[in-house]
């Protein structure tokens, strides 16, 4: 069966460090993948996505970036941190039915300082 | 442009009752799936249910239906029987269903209270 894990689950970092999130998936192969954040109390913003390896879609023009280096590895970036950066990360991956539904990660909550 | 309206940003609802959960959507397009994710306090997001705009029927999956009424553009979530594992936060989304679409918008979220 497909997982996908995120890490770390945690983390506070002060304004202007450096971030990296990780995401990976396992139980399939050249998944469509997602990075998604969602704002306190409110709904779930895209901000990247790829259909393979080195291909990313940028939804949002912002400090961060995206990387796919391996198959089933979504890495999100920034090389300096803004308060309005915290939030709650969601990577996700697309089901291969019909439907597209898809299925998330367990999340990273970010608080820049 | 795709857009999810969800108008209720909590409801309480009393153990064993059924509850309805409203959702709108703006599209032009003909071809498109819709989709409810619930949030429990975790975080993870589990997809429920989907609906897709050709489909004749209403959607069920145990005790969630998707109340589809085309027309009118919504696409309410019925939760029959609520419990009190229902307590959390629901998403609306919707996907274009056009070829190399891989954009999935979410509404801003109803957070459903189920009281003993």
């Amino acid at each position: 069966s497909q997982t996908i894990h995120q890490w770390p689950a945690t983390l506070v970092q002060p304004v202007g460090s450096p971030l990296s999130l990780e995401c990976t998936v396992e139980g399939t192969s050249n998944p469509n993948l997602y990075w998604y954040r969602q704002a306190a109390g409110r709904g779930l913003q895209l901000l990247f996505y790829s259909v393979g390896i080195g291909q990313i879609s940028s939804e949002v023009p912002q400090n961060l970036s995206a990387s796919r280096p391996q198959d089933r590895q979504f890495i999100l970036s920034s090389k300096k941190l803004l308060l309005s950066d915290s939030g709650f990360y969601l990577c996700a991956w697309r089901g291969v039915v019909y439907t597209g539904e898809l299925f998330f990660g367990e999340g990273s909550r970010l608080t820049v300082l | 442009a795709q857009k999810i309206t969800q108008t209720q940003p909590g409801m309480f609802v009393q153990e064993k009752e059924a509850v309805t959960l409203d959702c709108t959507y703006d599209t032009s397009d003909p071809s498109y799936g819709l989709f409810w994710y619930k949030q429990p306090s975790s975080g993870e997001m589990i997809f429920l249910i989907y609906q897709g705009s050709y489909d004749q029927q209403n959607a069920t999956e145990g005790r969630y239906s998707l109340n589809f009424q085309k027309a009118r553009k919504s696409a309410n979530l019925v939760i029959s029987a609520s419990q009190l594992g229902d307590s959390a936060m629901y998403f609306c989304a919707m996907r274009l269903t056009t070829f190399g679409n891989e954009k999935l918008t979410f509404g801003t979220g109803t957070r459903l209270t189920i009281i003993p």
